[in-house]
């Protein structure tokens, strides 16, 4: 069965600090990578998608990506109060047929001003 | 670009009573399709996905169903709803290939 976790958290940073958020995969031919984020009472929004290995950068937010070790992971720089959200990791198994992503039950992150 | 609506934004419903959420999404064509539901404090679950007009796959069983009359409208269905159908229901989207899905802003169902 294939298995996403996360550390179900809650995690709280400091306003102004680094967020690191993990996760691990089960399923060793996993292709592609998502994170989203989902504030309370509302839909996940996709805030990052990683393909190969090594670090992947959009403004204040890096995915890091090591398929031989099966973790993917998230760091939010100069983190804020919006950033507050239960963040999702998300992975694909692979090859053009797979439809399915399979979620993790996310991370609470909690940024304290 | 694309834009994926879902409504009615929030439903009550009473037990045993039917129960139609609709989803269409624009600026794509032939998308994949998926229904979720979050209840509360979970993790989504996967109900429904679709990769074409009337191609349904259905990822647990239950008193739930899903149709797709068009190729950009995705419908979720039930005859009689039970008190554990309350959730938090998601439809999404994504195009062919290992890309990332679209959500919708949900559908809040409770069920008294």
């Amino acid at each position: 069965q294939k298995e996403v976790e996360q550390n179900s958290g809650p995690l709280s940073v400091p306003e102004g600090a680094i967020a690191s958020l993990n996760c691990t995969y089960s399923d060793r031919v996993s292709q592609s990578f998502f994170w989203y984020r989902q504030y309370s009472g509302k839909s996940p929004e996709l805030i990052m998608s990683i393909y190969s290995n090594g670090d992947k950068e959009d403004g204040r937010f890096t995915a890091q990506l090591n398929k031989a070790s099966q973790y993917v992971s998230l760091l939010i720089r100069d983190s804020q109060p919006s950033d507050s959200a239960t963040y999702l990791c998300a992975v694909n198994p692979g090859g053009a047929g797979s439809y399915q992503l399979t979620f993790g039950k996310g991370t609470k992150l909690s940024v304290i001003p | 670009s694309q834009t994926i609506h879902q409504w009615p934004a929030t439903l009550v419903q009473p037990v045993g009573s039917p129960l139609s959420l609709e989803c269409t999404v624009e600026g794509t064509s032939n998308p994949n399709l998926y229904w979720y539901r979050q209840a509360a404090g979970r993790g989504l679950q996967l109900l429904f996905y679709s990769v074409g007009i009337g191609q349904i796959s259905s990822e647990v069983p239950q008193n739930l169903s899903a149709s797709r009359p068009q190729d950009r409208q995705f419908i979720l269905s039930s005859k009689k709803l039970l008190l554990s159908d309350s959730g938090f229901y998601l439809c999404a989207w994504s195009v062919k290939g290992d890309q990332p899905q679209h959500f919708g802003d949900g559908t809040r169902l409770s069920i008294l």
